[in-house]
């Protein structure tokens, strides 16, 4: 059973669109993330959530919007899509946030804006 | 101000070779320190970590990493590289006195490891 699993895989959307990317954990994680991954591979954090609460919101546009309706999931709603957004977008989660438990990455949504 | 240096981008090593890969680490507090690999169109995947203890932690597929606090560095080992080593290698650390989990990352280093 896949642990981390998100949907799409691939998404191919016009500029000004609005698209969203799911992402669900089955291993009873407290804290999920969002990240960017840009095409030089560099790995940005974008949100992160504990128990449905927002704690990491770090500098990104407000076209993105994360929603947490429970603790299994996270989803990210992005509007007016630009081409400076298409990346590979990964979620992950770990145990809580609090101590060092690794973080379990899902496969991740490869987003490509024309 | 967290952040983790990888100063190289490309480390290439001769299979059965011993395999280093840098990492260096700037933290306000004590860190948490983690390697992670990423296989092309995968996510990333855990490797191991130091919490504290012995310095030396191993990890899976037989890496290994060694914490040095006085030069403030994590540098990932193997010592002998296989063609399946090829990857990209993220360093993170976490501050240990944050309540965030967040984890910083350095920029990735590509190990290549030819026949």
């Amino acid at each position: 059973d896949t642990a981390v699993s998100q949907t799409p895989k691939y998404l191919v959307t016009q500029m000004g669109n609005d698209k969203s990317i799911k992402c669900e954990q089955n291993l009873g994680h407290d804290t999920m993330y969002w990240y960017k991954q840009d095409s030089k591979k560099f790995l940005k954090i974008m949100f992160s959530y504990n128990n449905k609460e927002l704690i990491i919101n770090e500098t990104v546009p407000n076209r993105f919007s994360p929603k947490s309706p429970d603790k299994a999931h996270l989803n990210l709603h992005i509007n007016s899509l630009e081409l400076g957004d298409s990346a590979v977008y990964f979620c992950a989660s770990s145990q809580d946030q609090l101590n060092p438990y690794e973080q379990y990455f899902g496969p991740g949504t490869r987003l490509t804006v024309t | 101000a967290q952040s983790v240096a990888q100063p190289e981008d490309q480390v290439n090593v001769a299979e059965g070779n011993p395999l280093t890969v840098k990492c260096t680490y700037s933290v306000s507090g004590n860190p948490y320190l983690f390697w992670y690999v990423q296989y092309p169109n995968r996510g990333l995947q855990f490797l191991l970590k130091y919490i504290t203890g012995d310095n030396l932690v191993k990890g899976s597929y037989g890496f290994e990493a060694e914490f040095n606090k006085s030069q403030t560095s994590f540098h990932l080992k193997k010592p002998s590289a296989l063609v399946s080593d090829s990857a990209l290698y993220f360093c993170a650390v976490k501050d240990r006195g944050s309540t965030l989990g967040r984890l910083y990352f350095g920029r990735g280093t590509q190990l290549t490891v030819w026949p």
